[in-house]
């Protein structure tokens, strides 16, 4: 398996424009996971889905962000209108049950100017 | 959820056993510790997960006393390459402490 796929790696946008970041996770997982890593802080969980059902969005900062789970092979999350202190690295993960290994995503780095 | 803390960062030399303690005091009885490490630029990865005494893998071991309000990951001999962030999460299915927070910057030199 090739892991946990993220696109794209970098985007560099405009303060209000949106955006849309993906994720594939590991063929046969039932849970992925949405994090935000921050220098101020740290890693945190935004959202995770288990079996394509959002489970916890507690951590979605505001309404500016949503996510989605079409199917189980694929998920997004978008900011719309993005700002720039959602400048961050976003890493997806999965796993197999909740509390097993998180597979993690190499992350897309995204700079809204 | 059980809280846990672990120091900011430490610094070692290459070839010296690293030890890194993390404190959750209100671990519960149904609760287990699982340590990852990141690299720069990489997203987290699982190193090892333990309930109770010790578990060892061909990373890492992991300490846990009779109370378990504390855990102890132990890298023998590190080398550059073990320069990472390492994080503690305290959990289990019904109340996972999926939050990384800022873990354990861990610098190692020559």
């Amino acid at each position: 398996d090739a892991g946990v796929i993220q696109s794209p790696r970098h985007e560099v946008t405009e303060m209000g424009q949106e955006v849309t970041l993906r994720c594939k996770p590991i063929s046969g997982h039932d849970y992925l996971f949405w994090y935000r890593q921050t220098m101020m802080r740290g890693l945190e969980l935004l959202i995770y889905f288990n079996n394509n059902v959002p489970i916890d969005d507690s951590g979605m900062p505001e309404d500016r962000f949503s996510a989605k789970m079409p199917n189980a092979s694929f998920s997004t999350l978008k900011i719309q209108p993005s700002e720039p202190r959602d400048s961050a690295v976003y890493f997806c993960a999965s796993s197999f049950i909740r509390t097993g290994e998180l597979f993690f995503g190499e992350g897309s780095r995204l700079t809204v100017l | 959820l059980a809280k846990t803390t672990q120091p900011i960062s430490m610094d070692s030399y290459e070839g010296q056993e690293v030890n890194i303690t993390c404190s959750h005091n209100n671990i519960a009885t149904n609760d287990y510790i699982t340590w990852y490490q990141q690299f720069p630029s990489q997203g987290p990865r699982f190193i090892i997960q333990g309930y109770k005494t010790k578990v060892t893998n061909e990373v890492a071991s992991l300490f846990i006393p009779a109370d378990r309000k504390s855990s102890t990951l132990s890298l023998p001999r590190v080398s550059l390459s073990d320069t990472a962030v390492y994080y503690c999460l305290v959990g289990d299915s019904s109340g996972y402490a999926l939050n990384f927070g800022k873990g354990t910057s861990l610098l190692v030199t020559p």
